[in-house]
């Protein structure tokens, strides 16, 4: 399996432009999660989904954050319009999960560097 | 809300020593805990997964250890090496439905 695939790794733009991140996760996967990692803050939850289906979004800081999860394969993290402090490593994890085989492991992205100038 | 906490921040070993790295977390209702590995500029290799029901677990050098009524867990690495040099973050699978807790890790430094 290719692993949790994001993308870019690197993105730097401008205050007020939008920024899309965009996610795979490993195939088979029920839960998908995007999490945010700075300095000061640690490793921050946004949001995850289960079966394409928001589940719990309080992570996200503004409204100017938004994800979407339109099928199994493909999620977006969308910030609109950026600001400087959004500058973090953002990443994409996926994990396993049924009634049957819940070993609930989380595996990990490499994450997409965003700075925001 | 549970709070995962890794003691210490920071630890710098000779090559060659073994070393335990603590985590521990306030709500004992969990799923699961697991160790990763961060390299810098990476993302999050795991490392050990341990289910509520177990008690350790072993990989290689590696042993974690659980103890779900106190509140704690440890990550034993022997005979450390200079390539073991990471952050270890460990993280609770518990409260909120396959919802994880992150403590912010402790960076290792193994000198040759």
């Amino acid at each position: 399996d290719a692993g949790v695939i994001q993308s870019p790794r690197h993105e730097v733009t401008e205050m007020g432009q939008e920024v899309t991140l965009r996610c795979k996760p490993i195939s088979g996967h029920d839960y998908l999660f995007w999490y945010r990692q700075t300095m000061m803050r640690g490793l921050e939850l946004l949001i995850y989904f289960n079966n394409n289906v928001p589940i719990d979004d309080s992570g996200m800081p503004e409204d100017r954050f938004s994800a979407k999860m339109p099928n199994a394969s493909f999620s977006t993290l969308k910030i609109q319009p950026s600001e400087p402090r959004d500058s973090a490593v953002y990443f994409c994890a996926s994990s396993p999960w049924t009634e049957r085989a819940n070993t609930g492991e989380l595996f990990f992205g490499e994450g997409s560097r965003l700075t925001v100038l | 809300k549970q709070e995962v906490t890794q003691i210490p921040a920071a630890l710098s070993v000779p090559e060659g020593e073994n070393l335990v790295l603590n985590c521990s977390f306030t709500d004992s209702a969990i799923y699961n805990l697991q160790w990763f590995r961060q390299d810098p500029g990476k993302g999050l290799t795991s490392l050990l997964l341990i289910q509520s029901s177990q008690r350790e677990q072993t990989s290689g050098r590696l042993n974690a250890s659980l103890d779900k009524s106190s509140g704690r867990s440890t990550l034993y690495i022997a005979a450390s090496q200079p390539g073991d040099s990471a952050t270890y973050l460990c993280a609770v699978n518990g409260g909120n439905f396959n919802k994880f807790y992150f403590g912010s890790g402790t960076k290792l430094n193994v000198k040759p």
